[in-house]
């Protein structure tokens, strides 16, 4: 069983800034079955990213993926305010635990 | 437009059963997969299952295995969850999820979430 880690678990960081999340799996996983989710209080999640590195639909160029392995990443090149939330990655039926990003 | 509406909230005593409904929209309901995924408060998303719209083929996680059921009905476009043998540890919110395609792993369609809550 694939066990994902997110690191870190929580970032203060102020609008405008460059963010990096980091997703760990315990054993090499298809890059082609990573995906990474937004979640906000009270809503669902939200797909950013799919098979490492596509966007989903509608999301803005300021979110990227990539990784290969067990090591992946998120970026999100500058943050805008709507941002702040809590962001996921996931392959097949592994969750991490989630890094909130939040307001410094 | 995809819809995934789910039913309302649910308040059951400890060694109860919940069922949860899944009505689909704006789509072929057959010719997709249907998964459920569960939160509980303060803690990560977990996969609990599938089922193939199509055919009924399921397939559960390990964790909830022989606990959990999933159904469908075509004729209302709707899947089902059933968790039975409730604890206080199954209070959570319960989403139905699709994927862009039939078989895959992520999911871009999700419901509005139905929070069961356990107690006594």
């Amino acid at each position: 069983e694939i066990v994902l880690t997110q690191s870190p678990g929580t970032l203060s960081l102020s609008p405008g800034e460059r963010v990096t999340l980091s997703c760990r799996a315990s054993q090499s996983v298809s890059s082609s079955y990573l995906a990474w989710y937004q979640q906000k209080p009270g809503q669902a999640p939200r797909l950013l990213i799919y098979g490492t590195s596509s966007r989903a639909t509608g999301i803005p160029d300021r979110f990227s993926g990539s990784g290969s392995g067990t090591d992946f990443t998120l970026t999100i090149s500058r943050l805008e305010p709507e941002d702040f939330a809590v962001y996921y990655c996931q392959q097949f039926g592994a969750f991490g635990p989630g890094t909130k990003v939040d307001i410094k | 437009q995809v819809q995934l509406a789910q039913s309302g909230a649910e308040v059951k005593k400890p060694g109860a059963s919940v069922k949860v409904s899944c009505k689909a929209s704006g789509y072929t309901f057959t010719s997709y997969t249907m998964h459920w995924v569960r939160q509980a408060p303060g803690r990560r998303l977990e996969w609990m299952g599938w089922i193939n719209a199509g055919n009924g083929d399921t397939k559960y996680s390990q964790r909830f295995q022989g606990r959990v059921t999933i159904t469908w009905d075509t004729s209302a476009s709707t899947a089902y969850m059933e968790l039975s043998s409730l604890i206080s540890e199954d209070t959570a919110v319960y989403y139905c999820a699709r994927a862009p395609s039939n078989s895959g792993w992520y999911w871009n369609y999700w419901g509005q979430g139905t929070l069961v809550t356990v107690s006594s």
